[in-house]
């Protein structure tokens, strides 16, 4: 496609409750991001993928959240046993390094995020 | 550690008034990059620009311009004769380079957001 998407657009759970999250990367993309908006703690990075591999973990909050990539293309976001304080907007960025460019000197390009409420 | 502090939390300005988004960073690396989103009602962050830290040229794209200062560590944004349509929350940005895997990436950190009201 086009751009980043995102499914669900919405996603109301109760509490412990598993919910995944999905994202389509920008085609071709080999590096993909997902971040986390709260009103309490603003935007912060989840995980990192390169290709189908996570080397970078390392705000995943809890063992409750894990991820994975197929394909080096889609991503799916677990959830496990839901907690209000899970509720938030979750974000998902592509970005591929152009020739002679390192990955971080690359603009991310963001989906529309999935709203995530847990009840 | 890195830090991205967007003091102004709201404004509210009335059409066609010029506005400036205020962005002063902290970090201990020589290179890296500065970017601004703005993210709309609709939920999407939409990029607008990205500087690196060696490039401390001004840029204007239309009505939006950019002030980048390496001296105050500020990297300021500013629209000229705002429109209604610019209503939304922009967020200024800061990654270095990381290295895991084998391979480097950028991991954004971000302001808190101002939230942009422009009043017709």
């Amino acid at each position: 496609g086009a751009g980043v998407s995102q499914s669900p657009s919405n996603k109301v759970t109760e509490k412990g409750k598993d919910v995944e999250l999905r994202c389509d990367p920008i085609s071709g993309h080999t590096a993909l991001y997902w971040y986390r908006q709260s009103l309490g703690q603003g935007l912060e990075f989840l995980i990192y993928f390169q290709g189908n591999s996570a080397p970078d973990k390392s705000g995943l909050p809890s063992d409750r959240f894990s991820a994975e990539r197929t394909g080096g293309s889609v991503s799916t976001l677990t959830i496990q046993r839901t907690q209000q304080e899970d509720s938030a907007v979750y974000l998902c960025a592509s970005s591929s390094p152009r020739d002679g460019q390192a990955l971080y000197q690359e603009t991310q390009y963001f989906g529309p995020g999935t709203r995530l409420l847990v009840l | 550690a890195q830090k991205v502090t967007q003091a102004q939390t709201e404004i509210s300005v009335v059409e066609k008034e010029d506005v400036t988004l205020d962005c002063v960073y902290e970090t201990r690396d020589t290179t890296y990059y500065l970017f601004w989103y703005k993210q709309p009602p609709s939920g999407e962050l939409v990029f607008l620009i990205r500087r690196n830290s060696f490039d401390e040229q001004n840029e204007i794209s239309g009505r939006y311009s950019w002030n980048f200062q390496k001296s105050t560590s500020s990297f300021n944004f500013t629209i000229t004769a705002s429109q209604v349509v610019d209503s939304a929350v922009y967020f200024c940005a800061l990654t270095r380079y990381y290295n895991a895997g084998g391979t480097s990436y950028g991991k954004l950190t971000f302001g808190q957001g101002t939230i942009l009201t422009v009043h017709p």
